[in-house]
């Protein structure tokens, strides 16, 4: 059975450089096609895609984020680790993480999401 | 890249049917047969409901269908049930440089 758990601060400063992990269970992020992706989404609003991360290392990133954001693994913890820099209120949102797996299109199973608040 | 276009809100009787459609352009929607649809229940995180336009992963009741014509794809649910009410987004995936996309939402109220 796949499961993912988001983990991370409720509450971050402005300017701030946020960390979450992303820890799973029931696949290897060492296996073909597997791939962790970070998914946010603020208060009463929309879903929106940040980054992936693929079995071979490679790295994929939401165009109008890319220069904030940083997305990592350690597959020896079965981990996956996005940081945002430079924290802004607007940034306040539940944070995702879900499975994504090539050649598929698709997000699923999700974690249950973080909430985090940008606040002074 | 914008969000996908999504109607704010849909309703329908219980027991009848409701559609909810997903404009985009030809960069994401119209252009790839990769269009998921999410359910999503409040303070709870999305489910997938539909995959590569109409297909439904196993667990999915087949009330729920997908379709697509050019750069909009649409999601019918069928015989509403009283637990189908919730919010519903749709995804694309949308090329090289945005890679995905989401929906802005549509509240689907089961009256």
């Amino acid at each position: 059975q796949v499961t993912l758990r988001e983990s991370g601060p409720a509450l971050v400063k402005p300017t701030q450089t946020l960390t979450l992990t992303c820890t799973f269970s029931g696949f290897s992020l060492t296996s073909f096609g597997m791939r962790v992706s970070w998914i946010r989404q603020p208060p009463g609003k929309a879903l929106e895609w940040l980054a992936f991360i693929d079995w071979d290392d490679d790295k994929y990133y939401s165009t109008s984020l890319k220069t904030r954001l940083t997305i990592s693994k350690d597959t020896s913890k079965n981990q996956v680790v996005l940081t945002m820099t430079n924290m802004d209120p607007v940034d306040t949102a539940t944070y995702y993480c879900a499975l994504l797996r090539h050649p598929y299109n698709f997000f699923g199973p999700w974690g249950q999401g973080t909430l985090v608040t940008v606040s002074s | 890249q914008s969000a996908l276009t999504q109607p704010p809100s849909a309703s329908g009787s219980l027991g009848q049917s409701v559609t909810i459609s997903c404009t985009g352009t030809t960069s994401d929607v119209g252009g790839y047969n990769y269009v998921s649809w999410y359910q999503q229940h409040a303070g709870k995180a999305p489910k997938l409901m539909i995959y590569e336009v109409n297909k439904r992963p196993s667990g999915v009741p087949d009330r729920f269908s997908g379709s697509k014509s050019g750069n909009t794809a649409s999601l019918t649910v069928s015989g509403l049930q009283a637990e189908d009410e919730a919010d519903y987004y749709c995804s694309s995936s949308a090329g090289s440089n945005s890679l995905y996309v989401f929906g802005t939402g549509t509240k689907v109220t089961v009256l």
